[in-house]
């Protein structure tokens, strides 16, 4: 099982990102997926969770309204569009596997965003 | 919401001592629905602990995990130096998941 985020980078206040999740060695439209972030020197925050059909979604309150969470099932990969960005939003970026929708197993290796002008 | 306190927030021990993590939540987790997590610096959190006390694969005998309600416990019973890590619980609970702030073990 492989998991590889790619996206992050500068952006700049009340701007936009586009995250990506590529997944390999599993049958991937059959898990649910999510995102979890950590922001420097702190603990892991839950941001989003897509079913593995994509026809449900759900946020933290922190992201909700400005995060959109989705994937395209035949190409294997999962995103999150981040959009009105702040400093808060600064953090390295995981994606995880949810097979039970309980617990996260296994992460990919983090994709870093930074918000600063 | 249910938060999640982890304590103490940094357990300084030797290596062959046993570390005892506790995690506590604002109101009554499914023991279904609790799980650990180890992280190292610079690398991802990997999955230790599912279902309170079911370890994951690959994760040696001497981590354990117990507890039910709003209180668990993640045990190492005798520390090896690959140990020392910081160690987080998750819950999930009403379509929300939230971890703990984090305990590191530290060498002492």
């Amino acid at each position: 099982v492989q998991l590889l985020e790619s996206g992050g980078g500068l952006a700049q206040p009340g701007g936009s990102l586009r995250l990506s999740c590529a997944a390999s060695g599993f049958t991937f439209s059959s898990y649910a997926m999510a995102w979890v972030r950590q922001a420097p020197g702190k603990g892991l925050e839950w941001v989003s969770l897509i079913t593995n059909t994509g026809d449900r979604t759900y946020y933290a309150d922190s992201v909700k309204g400005r995060f959109t969470i989705s994937r395209d099932n035949s190409k294997n990969t999962l995103f999150l569009q981040m959009s009105s960005l702040t400093a808060d939003d600064t953090a390295v970026y995981y994606c995880a596997n949810s097979v039970t929708r309980i617990w996260f197993d296994p992460w990919g290796q983090g994709t870093q965003v930074t918000v600063s002008s | 919401e249910i938060v999640l306190t982890q304590s103490p927030g940094t357990l300084s021990l030797s290596p062959g001592e046993r570390a005892t993590l506790s995690c506590r939540a604002s109101q009554s987790v499914s023991s279904s629905y609790l799980a650990w997590y180890q992280q190292k610096p610079g690398q991802a959190p990997r999955l230790l602990i599912s279902f309170t006390s079911t370890r994951a694969t690959g994760v040696p005998d001497r981590f354990s995990g117990s507890g039910s309600g709003t209180d668990f416990t993640l045990t190492i019973s005798r520390l090896e130096p690959e140990d020392f890590a910081v160690y987080y619980c998750q819950q999930y609970g009403g379509s929300r998941w939230s971890f703990g702030q984090g305990t590191k073990v530290e060498i002492k």
